[in-house]
């Protein structure tokens, strides 16, 4: 299996608070990321959180981490129509001098009426 | 943000032929890059780290003699798909990390390339 998975798809309605759930396997990751991909568009960095950090919060978005359990939420508040694209879950992994950025399956976010 | 130019943006070519896709880090000296390939529906497959002035880092699978990542200065690096075949129709993305601030704890990304082998 891969190692950062989250669910395929998700439907919420507009107005309402959307949820997207990711876990991962390497406990030594030190960032974790939620990256965006409108249809057809390259990845926007939405936001990040080091891995000694358990809530961000920006604007509408939360990131909730539980390192325990190695469990990554991103929380959308009040979701718009502008919020449908595909979401990433990714962790970042110590290689030599660098980190390299390993990326779950990727959640499709879908906003009905 | 720091910028990363990728470029062509898309790009058609004959089977047979090679594709070469640049990665250009435009306001930052890029120590490390990736290149990761996507297909549809489906997530971003990292296919290679490469560093400034060395040999890149192929992930298991990946053909280092069909997809050549060349990374010789801190701004550029080169992904070329040699003897393309339609099965490496697909979108290709780098990203670069830096040093310094947030420069080696974010990548930047490039818009992509969609490489379409007819």
């Amino acid at each position: 299996g891969e190692d950062v998975e989250q669910s395929l798809f998700l439907s919420v309605r507009e107005g309402d608070s959307s949820v997207i759930n990711c876990t991962y396997t390497d406990s030594s990751s030190t960032y974790l990321y939620w990256y965006k991909q409108e249809p057809g568009a390259g990845l926007q960095l939405l936001t990040y959180i080091f891995s000694n950090m358990d809530m961000k919060q920006d604007q509408r978005l939360t990131v909730l981490l539980n390192k325990k359990d190695k469990h990554l939420s991103l929380r959308i508040a009040d979701t718009q129509t502008g919020d449908s694209a595909i979401y990433f879950c990714a962790e970042s992994r110590r290689y030599s001098s660098a980190s390299k950025i390993i990326f779950g399956s990727g959640t499709r976010l879908s906003i009905r009426p | 943000g720091a910028v990363v130019s990728q470029h062509p943006s898309r790009v058609i070519c004959k089977s047979g032929t090679s594709v070469k896709i640049e990665c250009r880090s435009l306001d930052f000296q890029a120590t490390t890059m990736f290149w990761y390939r996507q297909f549809p529906k489906q997530s971003l497959m990292l296919m290679a780290t490469s560093n400034e002035g060395s040999k890149a880092t192929y992930e298991q699978g990946v053909e280092k003699d069909k997809f050549l990542i060349n990374h010789a200065s801190l701004t550029l690096s080169t992904l070329t798909v040699t003897s393309a075949h339609p099965e490496d129709s697909s979108f290709y993305i780098c990203s670069a990390t830096g040093t310094g601030g947030t420069l080696n704890t974010e990548a930047f990304f490039g818009q992509g390339t969609r490489l379409t082998v007819v």
